[in-house]
């Protein structure tokens, strides 16, 4: 059973501190993983990806993956109240063909004005 | 460009009955997903299109549900006879290729209230 964990939240930051969310996944063979941002009552959308060990940034977002811990998170620097959603972590494992994709439960975000 | 096409939005039925959903993907998109998410859950994907074959139907409760993409273009998921317990958002994706990098672009989903 493939598992994608992430806290529920939710998660408080006043305006302009760093957010910190974290993911850890139970399949040593995933390949890429993807952090989506979902508003409530609207689709997921895409924040960034990351494949390999190490930081990836663009703009406030910062991936950070740590493949021997089976860890990403999501940094999200200078938050503004229009980053409050909810946070949805999302593992890619499988072969070529097959790719599947596995979601977390999501962290709520709130970023206090 | 435009996005991934879903309809109806809302949807309420008594259970027992059945229902459908269309997804219109992306234009030039080969791979198309169908996902359900309930209430406080992410997205768990239930099949999955590589043009019009099935690539992934694994978590598919195939007694109720099933799904076709006919001409690898457009896509109906169907449920009968729906369940209380399928009440959620039903999310369309898709995507270019099928390679592990690729993104992954939503509908804005069909919120079926199952009473």
């Amino acid at each position: 059973q493939k598992e994608v964990e992430q806290n529920s939240g939710p998660l408080s930051v006043p305006e302009g501190a760093i957010a910190s969310l974290n993911c850890t996944y139970s399949d040593r063979g995933s390949q890429s993983f993807f952090w989506y941002r979902q508003y409530s009552g609207k689709s997921p959308e895409l924040i960034m990806f990351i494949y390999s060990n190490g930081d990836k940034e663009d703009g406030r977002f910062t991936a950070q993956l740590n493949k021997a811990s089976q860890y990403v998170s999501l940094l999200i620097r200078d938050s503004q109240p229009s980053d409050s959603a909810t946070y949805l972590c999302a593992v890619r494992t499988g072969g070529a063909g097959s790719y599947q994709l596995t979601f977390g439960k999501g962290t709520k975000l709130s970023v206090i004005p | 460009e435009a996005g991934v096409a879903q309809s109806p939005r809302y949807k309420i039925i008594e259970k027992r009955q059945s229902v459908a959903f269309w997804c219109n993907p992306i234009s030039g998109h080969a791979t198309l997903y169908w996902y359900q998410q309930i209430l406080g859950q992410g997205p768990k994907l239930l099949i999955q299109f590589q043009n019009n074959g099935v690539v992934d139907d694994s978590q598919l409760p195939k007694d109720r549900f099933s799904a076709e993409r006919l001409k690898g273009v457009d896509s109906t998921l169907k449920i009968q006879p729906a369940k209380l317990e399928d009440s959620a958002v039903y999310l369309c994706a898709s995507s270019h290729t099928h390679s592990s990098t690729d993104t992954q672009y939503f509908g804005p989903g069909t919120r079926l209230t199952v009473l």
